[in-house]
């Protein structure tokens, strides 16, 4: 069991460039999220998908999209970056969005220059 | 939204001291994990508790759901236990952390 899987692990981009962070869950979980971690911010929440087919913004979503692409799947889209992007992103599951345990992936440090 | 305070923000131990975390929120919770963010950034999962008390090894943690506070406590600490420990709480629907307390344990 992989747990939560995600690709790259790291990246730089220019400003306006844009990229998609994957993640992958092998868990058969429902409810997937994106998170990023500035330092001294904690973890704040992007978008979340409480079960496939559908997607909700979270605490910080400006500037990105994101497509639930099936029960496994969960991307993370920079249409066109910036330098505020420059963070850490992680992405979780759960098995529902309501009082279970989420698991986190290892997390894609993304540099924008 | 649910907001979430830990205490302290920085602690320095030397090994083979205790030491008591804590985590304050401000409405009912559903659900409350503990997490360590270890020196290469990853995040490990330490306790899923949102009410009462568990243990692992050197680690127990209790909440107090209707308070609204949780505990972490680490016995006889390792150099290893370094790095950041987060609270996290679910209140409607998602998951919100607190800013974590960074531990630093020395030999």
């Amino acid at each position: 069991n992989a747990g939560v899987t995600q690709t790259p692990k790291f990246q730089v981009l220019k400003t306006g460039q844009s990229m998609t962070l994957q993640c992958a869950q092998d868990m058969n979980h429902n409810s997937m999220y994106w998170y990023r971690q500035d330092p001294g911010m904690g973890l704040r929440l992007i978008y979340y998908s409480a079960s496939e087919g559908t997607t909700d913004k979270g605490e910080v979503p400006n500037g990105y999209n994101v497509s639930r692409l099936n029960k496994r799947e969960f991307s993370l889209r920079l249409e066109s970056a910036a330098p505020s992007q420059t963070s850490v992103y992680f992405c979780a599951s759960s098995e529902s969005w309501t009082a279970t345990e989420a698991f986190f992936g290892q997390g894609t440090r993304l540099t924008v220059v | 939204g649910i907001q979430v305070e830990q205490s302290p923000p920085d602690l320095i131990l030397q090994e083979g001291a205790n030491s008591t975390l804590r985590c304050n929120f401000s409405d009912s919770v559903n659900n409350l994990q503990w997490f360590h963010q270890n020196p290469w950034g990853q995040l490990i999962n330490l306790f899923y508790i949102p009410s009462g008390t568990k243990q692992n090894g050197r680690l127990s943690a209790t909440t107090v759901a209707t308070e609204r506070y949780s505990l972490l406590y680490i016995s006889s600490s390792q150099t290893t236990d370094s790095g950041v420990y987060f609270c996290a709480v679910l209140g409607y629907s998602t998951l919100t952390f607190g800013k974590g307390t960074m531990l630093l344990v020395s030999p």
